[in-house]
């Protein structure tokens, strides 16, 4: 079935540095993937996604582009922000009528 | 409108008790969505509906847990006899068309179930 394997944490970064989550997928076809983020206390909120092959989305900062060779979307940042400190969850959905989630990434961005 | 509501956000119950989580979702969204989050793992599929009806259940979803949505707006999750495997996040999501392809599904807080 659809899968998603996602970058094993706790991720811990200073301030302004470069950020790559790794992403990657297993599907039947061409999925459209997401990535979620949970800030601490919050619920899960879609941070960008991209639908189709070489796709790139983008938010906050934020970018992933949709890889079909690799079957990856690899979450990166030039530079975070303490703000950034969330657990990030990559995802996936493909014709079955559900989100298929990664184990998430948690990432701590110390000062 | 302020987003996907859950309540209880905590719930600690003894094991072989029932408990009942209520969701209720942004206005008009169609799909309503329940996925169950342990520690260190991503959310599962428990199952969802479109408007009032229940089209998929996850094989999660043991004959103690039983969704509805009676009237296509708020839903509620039942747990019976409780054990202490069923300690998780239990998240609510809502979407307001037919399929979370091309649109944002917004999630809850979430309700944390602890069975002691």
């Amino acid at each position: 079935g659809d899968s998603v394997t996602q970058m094993e944490g706790p991720v811990t970064l200073s301030e302004e540095a470069f950020l790559t989550i790794n992403c990657t997928y297993t599907a039947t076809g061409y999925p459209s993937l997401f990535w979620y983020v949970q800030y601490p206390g919050e619920g899960l909120q879609l941070l960008l996604k991209a639908t189709k092959a070489d796709d790139k989305g983008s938010n906050k900062g934020f970018e992933a582009t949709y890889r079909k060779e690799t079957t990856s979307f690899h979450l990166e940042k030039g530079s975070v922000q303490v703000s950034d400190s969330a657990v990030y969850f990559c995802a996936l959905y493909f014709g079955n009528e559900k989100l298929t989630f990664g184990t998430g990434t948690r990432l701590t961005i110390i000062p | 409108d302020t987003g996907v509501s859950q309540n209880p956000r905590h719930k600690i119950t003894k094991r072989g008790q029932n408990v009942t989580f209520r969701c209720d979702p942004i206005s008009e969204h169609n799909r309503l969505y329940w996925y169950r989050q342990t520690l260190g793992q991503g959310p599962e599929f428990l199952t969802y509906f479109q408007n009032e009806a229940q089209l998929e259940k996850s094989r999660l979803l043991s004959d103690r847990f039983s969704a509805e949505r009676p009237k296509g707006s708020f839903s509620t999750l039942e747990i019976q006899r409780t054990e202490q495997g069923d300690s998780a996040m239990y998240l609510c999501a809502s979407s307001p068309q037919e399929s979370p392809k091309n649109t944002e599904a917004f999630f809850g807080q979430g309700t944390r179930l602890t069975v002691v």
